[in-house]
């Protein structure tokens, strides 16, 4: 059976403070795997991963997936409070075509003032 | 561009009532989705279309029904709702990766939170 687990489950930290949070997968059929950051509403897209060892950033997020150890982290350098949210790590999986995601369970971010 | 838009936003049904939730994308997506986030879990699909006319059942379908009538819409059926079925309910839509290494990720609604009781 697929699986995505996500570490930690929750998180609070201190605003400035360094995240890192983690991802591992047993998934058949890999293709890529996506980060999503859930405030109140919709998960929103961060990053899509590909290829192993190469390093997606975008602001003070940045992440990287190892596909020998099947797993990816996400980090979060000088932490806002509005970093806080639920982030989401999902494994696309399939044939050309149709993506099915797979969802780990997320981790709940906190970042206090 | 709206995106992908979601009513409503909050329903309370009583048990073995049907109901209907609306999802509309206008980002002209072949592949629209239906997920179901329950409380400290990840999203599971419950139905898929890959174009008008063309349905097909993800993790979780039972309990549900989809259409697929047109591009834009695609309506999830609940009949005969059930406790069970108390969650949110996220409705996602992308284009087809062509493959070789391209891949596109999904644009998600902004959810309709179901309670049955």
């Amino acid at each position: 059976e697929d699986k995505v687990v996500q570490s930690p489950l929750s998180l609070v930290v201190h605003e400035g403070d360094t995240v890192t949070l983690n991802c591992s997968y047993e998934v058949t059929n890999f293709r890529s795997l996506l980060w999503y950051k859930q405030e109140k509403k919709a998960p929103t897209f961060l990053f899509m991963l590909t290829s192993s060892g190469i390093e997606k950033k975008s602001g003070r997020l940045s992440s990287i997936l190892d596909k020998k150890e099947l797993s990816s982290i996400l980090n979060i350098t000088a932490t806002q409070t509005g970093d806080s949210a639920i982030y989401l790590c999902a494994v696309m999986k399939g044939n050309t075509g149709f993506q099915k995601l797979v969802f780990g369970t997320g981790t709940r971010l906190l970042v206090s003032p | 561009n709206a995106g992908v838009t979601q009513t409503p936003k909050f329903r309370i049904l009583k048990i073995g009532q049907s109901m209907t939730l609306q999802c509309t994308q206008d980002m002209n997506h072949n592949y629209m989705y239906w997920y179901r986030q329950d409380p400290g879990m990840g999203l599971k699909l419950i139905y898929y279309s890959v174009g008008a006319g063309i349905t097909d059942k993800g993790e979780v379908p039972n309990g549900y029904n989809v259409s697929r009538s047109t591009t834009e819409d695609f309506p999830l059926r609940l009949e005969l709702a059930a406790p069970s079925q108390t969650s949110v309910y996220f409705c996602a839509s992308s284009y087809p990766s062509p493959g070789q290494g391209t891949f596109y990720e999904q644009y998600f609604g902004p959810g309709t939170r179901l309670t049955v009781t």
